[in-house]
């Protein structure tokens, strides 16, 4: 059973444009939602995340909007560069306690074109 | 911090082997977790530990894995014997106790077993 479902798969975007990647999860327990940003050949890193009592998280071009209702939250990547293009995995968590895990959706790879 | 440090980077082996897979975590940090990634399966999270004791190995495949943390400088994912299917880049990660949602991952070990 997948916990957290990302959408689209792929992603093509022209340099400048806006890049929006969804995600749904099922568990209500989350208490964090992170997202991870992958280049090839790396480990994946922490991009930005929210807690669900906040509505939207804005850092430099990348902004995380939650829905808390619908179990679905996004990532908008504003005025997207070639240096954008990555791997992005959404992501969900208790923040702490027994059993604090992280349960990743299967990623999606963007790919700004110059 | 040099960050999360693994060993060896690539590791290359016939099928029957045995492999062992090197981690040290970030250095204060209170969870490690072991993950694998393919293209077909996305990134799976194979075992983690709290304060060097393992929490859950559920995602262990089979029998033929087995991991380690006997302080909390070091950990080794085992594999014996080894088969063509574990092939994939194998990651470790760690986290302070209540920011699970923050892993830092290390480059991985991509591991091709013939």
């Amino acid at each position: 059973q997948q916990q957290v479902k990302q959408s689209p798969q792929s992603l093509i975007v022209q340099k400048g444009g806006i890049s929006i990647i969804n995600c749904a999860y099922e568990n209500t327990a989350f208490d964090y939602f992170p997202w991870y940003q992958q280049f090839p050949g790396k480990g994946p890193a922490l991009l930005i995340a929210i807690r669900p009592d906040v509505s939207e998280k804005k850092e430099g071009r990348f902004t995380i909007s939650f829905n808390k209702s619908a179990k679905q939250f996004s990532l908008h990547i504003m005025d997207s560069q070639p240096g954008d293009s990555a791997t992005y995995f959404c992501a969900a968590s208790r923040r702490t306690g027994a059993n604090s895990k992280l349960t990743f959706g299967k990623g999606i790879t963007l790919s700004v074109r110059p | 911090d040099a960050g999360v440090i693994q060993s060896p980077r690539h590791e290359v082996t016939e099928m029957g082997q045995e492999v062992t897979l090197r981690c040290k975590p970030i250095s204060g940090h209170d969870y490690l977790f072991w993950y694998r990634q393919t293209m077909m399966r996305g990134l799976e999270l194979l075992i983690y530990f709290n304060n060097n004791v393992p929490i859950d190995d559920s995602g262990m495949p089979e029998d033929r894995f087995s991991a380690k943390m006997p302080n909390a400088s070091f950990s080794t994912l085992k594999i014996q014997p080894s088969e063509p299917r574990d092939s994939a880049v194998y990651f470790c990660a760690s986290s302070l106790w209540d920011r699970v949602y923050e892993q830092y991952f290390g480059p991985g070990t991509r591991l091709t077993v013939t």
